[in-house]
């Protein structure tokens, strides 16, 4: 198993509906998870993090983690083409570093 | 706060010439800095783990000669990839942690990243 595992996808939604993205994780990767957002030949960019059980909202954005299952999902409300770009789940190990899922595709359809 | 500057942002360059790449906290001293190595359509795969004043931690399957890490300052990292080869070239990422950093909300801070192109 993977230590942190997505779908590529692509996602594909239309403009103003709901993007689901999901993400499993293994034991080596502790209890500090993130999203990040790269758009094709950038670097990625910090969207949340959530460290808790439950569910952390910022603005269209809310990410939720289930430690229990070892899952953590991000939901984009009222997607928009400019939400288009892979998706990337990461999580902290003991020692700091991050370990990036293999990101999920969401292309938003106008 | 808490820029990091990647240099160059693409090299192209014939195979068997060695490169270097920069990586600098303008705003903030980084005692750890990572390298990041990412090909087409996959994830971001740590490459090497510095901290200012030692050796650079490689992580597994990642030749150390081949890729030269120098963490000689705070503020300042290189990457260096010796005698490059047409597989070498990716897109590499820098990112730095900072002696302050928050890192339940901002782990790392990224470099802009360079791609690199070997014919």
């Amino acid at each position: 198993q993977k230590e942190v595992e997505q779908n590529s996808g692509p996602l594909s939604v239309p403009e103003g509906a709901i993007a689901s993205l999901n993400c499993t994780y293994s034991d080596r990767v502790s209890q500090s998870f993130f999203w990040y957002r790269q758009y094709s030949g950038k670097s990625p960019e910090l969207i949340m993090s959530i460290y808790s059980n439950g569910d952390k909202e910022d603005g269209r954005f809310t990410a939720q983690l289930n430690k229990a299952s070892q899952y953590v999902s991000l939901l984009i409300r009222d997607s928009q083409p400019s939400d288009s770009a892979t998706y990337l789940c990461a999580g902290g190990d003991s020692s700091y570093k991050l370990i990036f899922g293999s990101g999920t595709r969401l292309l938003v359809r106008p | 706060g808490a820029v990091v500057s990647q240099h160059p942002s693409w090299v192209i360059c014939k195979s068997g010439t060695s490169v270097k790449i920069e990586c600098r906290s303008l705003d903030f001293q980084a005692t750890t800095m990572f390298w990041y190595r990412q090909f087409p359509k996959q994830s971001l795969m740590l490459m090497a783990t510095s901290n200012e004043g030692s050796k650079a931690t490689y992580e597994q399957g990642v030749e150390k000669d081949k890729f030269l890490i120098n963490h000689a300052s705070l503020t300042l990292s290189t990457l260096t990839v010796t005698s490059a080869h047409p597989e070498d070239s990716s897109f590499y990422i820098c990112s730095a942690d900072g002696l302050f950093s928050d890192y339940s909300n901002q782990p790392q801070h990224f470099g802009d990243g360079t791609r690199l192109s070997i014919l």
